[in-house]
């Protein structure tokens, strides 16, 4: 089954202590991207990725890190969690040609409350 | 991008169709229509996209107008499942697609 998972799919934690999110696909996609949501703002852009060891910046990446060393992992990096990272996260994949080209696969999030 | 307008709300009755509007009056020419939906908490599931032509599929019809600044998507026969946040987006299609850029969208309640 097509598929893009996240873990862990809750998590608490506190101020400043080092976090990672992962992300991977079992559809040899090539485009990977991270996504938080917040009441009233909507899904915004975090990182993303076009190919392996080929990344950007979305639209709100201060205080994240991803890396792509591996086609099917997008690890979502939190080194110094504050506060306001509180937030539901989503990773998503698609492909770069023909049908998976336009249908992005979204992860099932991952909760996380920073304290 | 091109920005789009939804209603914020609508209600639908059980097993009749949900016509759920969208306007994106600055579409650009190489700009498709994209619909997605978000079922409580879940991660967005594609719905389906079209560039000018009229497309269905297994879920759902698009209906683009001829001057591509509305479009309309019809969930045919709704079902209670259909409850969900559905969201249209405008972007550039192939290679150059990347990041959706979603509004609020448009929360459908589907009622028995």
């Amino acid at each position: 089954e097509a598929q893009v998972t996240q873990n862990p799919r809750y998590l608490i934690t506190v101020t400043g202590k080092k976090l990672t999110v992962t992300c991977s696909q079992n559809m040899n996609h090539e485009y990977m991207s991270w996504y938080r949501q917040d009441p009233g703002l909507g899904l915004r852009q975090i990182y993303y990725s076009m190919n392996v060891e080929v990344t950007d910046k979305g639209d709100v990446p201060e205080g994240y890190k991803v890396s792509r060393k591996e086609k099917r992992n997008f690890p979502l990096i939190l080194e110094s969690p504050s506060p306001n990272q509180t937030s539901l996260y989503f990773c998503a994949s698609r492909g770069q040609s023909g049908r998976s080209s336009y249908e992005q696969y979204f992860g099932p999030g991952t909760r996380l409350t920073v304290t | 991008d091109a920005k789009t307008t939804q209603p914020p709300s609508m209600d639908c009755a059980e097993g009749r169709a949900a016509n759920l509007p969208c306007n994106h009056s600055t579409i650009s020419g190489n700009e498709y229509v994209y619909w997605y939906r978000q079922i409580h908490s879940q991660g967005p599931q594609y719905i389906i996209h079209g560039l000018k032509n009229n497309e269905t599929n297994e879920m759902a019809s698009l209906i683009i107008t001829e001057d591509r600044k509305s479009s309309t998507l019809i969930l045919p026969h709704a079902t209670l499942r259909d409850t969900a946040v559905y969201y249209c987006i405008v972007a550039t299609g192939g290679t150059s697609y990347g990041k959706l850029t979603f509004g609020q969208g448009t929360i459908l309640t589907v009622h028995p």
